[in-house]
């Protein structure tokens, strides 16, 4: 079976500093993947998506970066964080339009 | 365009009484809908999907949504409410046309011993 492995659960970094987000699924093959974030009390809003290696579709503009170096590993990174990147962020992934979404256990990031 | 509205941002059950959290779309295509529960602190878990097959959906944990063309309707119901289904709902909307999901902003379910 399908799995996703999200990490890590919680984070707390300073202002200015670098992030590195980690989402692996295993059991599939050439799965979409997304990044989500999802802010307090509000829906989930979608910041990349990737259809393969190295394809990289950005929705929102900001300061946050996606890559896709393996068919199954997708990683989120912020060469300087901002107050306003603090969130819980969501890996997901799926097979092609139209199959549900599947979510990892997101990463609650705290920027002090 | 897509979207999705559910239409109460609470809503409040004792326990063993039915459940009923609304949802409405907008969709320009033929579209698939899913359910999604999320406990505190926890990824999203799929409840159900409908993707053009039969308009009643069975998912899990007693949980059914009836889709309605004629009202846009796709309304989550539950016939018992139990303690652990207090959580956050979620209703998606999905074209099928890419990978565009639409998410409803959630209903939030008490459930009250």
């Amino acid at each position: 079976s399908q799995t996703i492995h999200q990490w890590p659960a919680t984070l707390v970094q300073p202002v200015g500093s670098p992030l590195s987000l980690e989402c692996t699924v295993e059991g599939t093959s050439n799965p979409n993947l997304y990044w989500y974030r999802q802010a307090a009390g509000r829906g989930l809003q979608l910041l990349f998506y990737s259809v393969g290696i190295g394809q990289i579709s950005s929705e929102v503009p900001q300061n946050l970066s996606a890559s896709r170096p393996q068919d199954r590993q997708f990683i989120l990174s912020s060469k300087k964080l901002l107050l306003s990147d603090s969130g819980f962020y969501l890996c997901a992934w799926n097979l092609g339009v139209d199959s549900p979404l599947h979510f990892g256990n997101g990463t609650r990031l705290t920027v002090t | 365009a897509q979207s999705v509205t559910q239409l109460d941002s609470h809503v409040s059950v004792s326990e063993g009484t039915p459940v009923l959290l609304r949802c409405n779309y907008s969709s320009s295509y033929s579209p698939s809908l899913f359910w999604y529960v999320q406990h505190p602190n926890k990824g999203l878990q799929l409840l159900l999907k409908y993707t053009s097959a039969a308009t009643l959906v069975k998912g899990i944990n007693g949980f059914e949504a009836e889709f309605k063309k004629s009202e846009t309707s796709f309304h989550l119901t539950k016939p018992s409410a139990h303690m652990s289904d207090a959580a956050e709902y979620f209703c998606v909307v999905t074209a099928n046309t890419g990978n565009q999901f639409y998410f409803g902003t959630g209903t939030s379910l008490t459930v009250i011993p």
